[in-house]
Parts: C-alpha cells; structure tokens; sequence
C-alpha cells in the first residue's frame, strides 16, 4: 500500500515553461488536494476535488489547473512557470467528507524551483 | 479574515519536558480539528484528530485540547524526546459549500527538542 505518491520529487524550471505534477492515491479516496508550502506561510490550498471528474478552486488557484480524470490521479497544471511559483507542492487525498470527519493523507512533495 | 493561527512560530524544550503548542481559530462554525507533524523533508503526518463536541482527546504521549469559548486548541506533548523535533499544524475542517469540506491549515510551530 503505497498511499499517497507525488511525481517528480524535484524540478528546476525555466520561466514560461510549463509541466505537469502527478499525483496518485491507492486509497479509493474520493477527495484530493494540491497544496503549496512556502516558508512563513504555511499550507495553501491551491485546488481540490471531490471526486472524479470535479475540480474547484481553493486559496491560490491562478496561474495552475487541475484534471481529475480518474479517481486515483490529481493532476497540477503550471502553463506558464513563474518564479513566484518555486515553493514546495504537497497532494494529500482523504475520504469523502459529508458529515463525517476524516483526516487528510500526504504525500513526500514535490521541491519545484523556477529560474 | 477567518484563519487558523499560531501563537509561536518557534519552540525551544528540553527532553523529556512536556511541549505545548498552542493554535487559535476564528471560525466558529468549524468543527473539527486536526494537528499535524511534518519532519523535514517529509510531507505532513497525522497526529490526532477532534471534534467540537469534545474537550479533550488523548493519544499516545499526545493530548488535545479544545476550548470552544475563546477558539483556541493546543496539542500537548508528554516526555518529549529528540524525534518529536519537527513542525507542527493546527488544521481546521471547514465548510465550503453544498456537501463539501475543505481542510485549512495554520501556518505552523517549529519544535525543537534540546538533549
């Protein structure tokens, strides 16, 4: 059981490129999340779903998308890198959450650098 | 704004002292609340959960305390050893509309324990 699996672990980008960030569950956990984690900041929620094929916006959604085709994958979308987005970006999944209370899961996180 | 806070950024204890760590809410209407551990390098790990209709919870080595009246939680730390050394969440559950809840964090303690 992996649990909660983010790739790629490190990236260094330029400005303007762009690139995906994966993230995958073995849970069959209904809602996911991207965060990022800057320092002095905390964790912001960028986007989450709760559930395939749904996506909504969280505290920092500009400047990243989000797809959520298949239930175990969250995808993180950058179009246009920017310096402003080098931080630290953590996917965490939990069970649905309609009432009952349930903690998030998380994965390593994903140390992206834009130059 | 509602947020979820901290009182210190930074925590300094001796091995085997208690630690207390202490988080401030300003959202009435959340009802649970979860505190996190999160090493270096590593992706936040769950601690222990509680719900508002409770005071206190306790784990292993680990208490939590709820005071709903002045919106404060804090997470209590028994005999606390080198490996409790890490950063530590406040996060609150919140209601985001329809069905759905979104978890929000606070932006975190540093403890560090001193042999």
């Amino acid at each position: 059981n992996a649990g909660v699996t983010q790739t790629p672990k490190f990236r260094v980008l330029k400005t303007g490129q762009s690139m995906t960030l994966l993230c995958a569950q073995d849970m069959n956990h209904e809602y996911m999340y991207w965060y990022r984690q800057d320092p002095g900041m905390g964790l912001r929620l960028i986007h989450y779903s709760v559930g395939e094929g749904t996506t909504a916006k969280g505290e920092v959604p500009d400047g990243y998308n989000v797809s959520r085709l298949k239930k175990q994958n969250f995808l993180l979308g950058l179009e246009s890198a920017a310096p402003s987005q080098t931080s630290v970006y953590f996917c965490a999944s939990s069970r649905r959450q309609t009432g009952n209370y349930t903690e998030a899961f998380f994965g390593q996180g994903t140390r992206l650098t834009v130059v | 704004g509602e947020s979820v806070g901290l009182h210190l950024p930074t925590l300094s204890v001796q091995e085997g002292d208690n630690s207390i760590i202490n988080c401030a809410y300003s959202n009435s209407a959340s009802d649970y609340f979860i505190w996190y551990k999160q090493e270096s390098g590593k992706g936040p790990q769950f601690i222990i959960d509680i719900r508002s209709n409770m005071d206190k919870r306790q784990g292993q080595r680990v208490t939590v305390l709820l005071n709903k009246t002045v919106k404060h939680l804090s997470l209590q730390i028994a005999a606390t050893q080198p490996g409790d050394s890490a950063v530590y969440f406040c996060a609150e559950n919140r209601y985001s509309g329809g069905s759905n809840y979104k978890l929000t964090f606070g932006k975190g303690t540093l403890l560090t324990v001193n042999p």
